[in-house]
């Protein structure tokens, strides 16, 4: 495949309205992550799949942040209510499975723009 | 806590000169070190981890546990390497330890 694939790759939306970000990951590649990058910031861990299972969502902000991987290849992060501080680059990786000496193989991600 | 320190922002030296990132990290156990490099326009990529003790692209980082540091190195620098490095640690072994902390990045420029 082409890599990880993210849309959209800009979004902007207006303060409370709610946004919903689509990650493609590798085909087979079992373990898929989300990560938030603030502007001059290193990417900052969101949450973790295994297939459809969510096993670490330990980043998430607060409950308006949610996501999904429903059979296990797509997912979706969903912001409720957005807040001007949701602005961000919302970055999408995947790897072959979790465990160690697996790289992660990052997409080109969602730059998301609260006005 | 798992810690990546970058302490240096910007740096910026001459074609042909030694460069050097500095990476300093915290983590209590065996972590996985890396760096990932981001070209202009282009997305997130690895640059080079510490398991795979590889030269890429002439790059060089050596894991110091002693200093608990993980310094990207390459002797002569050339012009398409001025980029925005990261330098990342994974946790091994523990459940929901497979996330990667970054560090805040270098953003390298080589001039000429």
């Amino acid at each position: 495949g082409a890599g990880v694939s993210q849309s959209p790759r800009y979004k902007v939306a207006k303060r409370g309205q709610d946004v919903a970000l689509r990650c493609d990951p590798i085909s087979g590649h079992v373990s898929l992550f989300w990560y938030q990058q603030a502007l001059g910031q290193g990417p900052e861990f969101l949450t973790y799949f295994q297939n459809e299972a969510q096993l670490d969502k330990s980043g998430l902000p607060s409950d308006r942040f949610f996501a999904e991987r429903p059979e296990g290849s797509v997912s979706t992060l969903k912001i409720q209510r957005t807040q001007q501080e949701d602005s961000a680059v919302y970055l999408c990786a995947s790897s072959l499975y979790g465990g160690g000496g697996q790289p992660q193989h990052f997409g080109d991600g969602t730059r998301l723009s609260i006005l | 806590a798992q810690r990546v320190t970058q302490p240096e922002k910007l740096l910026s030296v001459f074609k042909g000169a030694p460069v050097e990132l500095k990476c300093n990290y915290s983590y209590s156990g065996s972590p996985e070190l890396f760096w990932y490099v981001q070209y202009s326009r282009q997305r997130l990529q690895l640059l080079l981890r510490h398991i795979s003790r590889e030269s890429i692209k002439g790059f060089t980082a050596d894991l110091n546990k002693g200093e608990t540091s993980f310094h990207l190195k390459k002797p002569f620098a050339q012009e398409e390497d001025s980029a925005m490095y990261y330098c990342a640690l994974r946790g091994v072994g523990i459940q929901g330890a497979q996330k990667l902390v970054f560090g805040q990045g270098t953003r390298l420029t080589i001039n000429p």
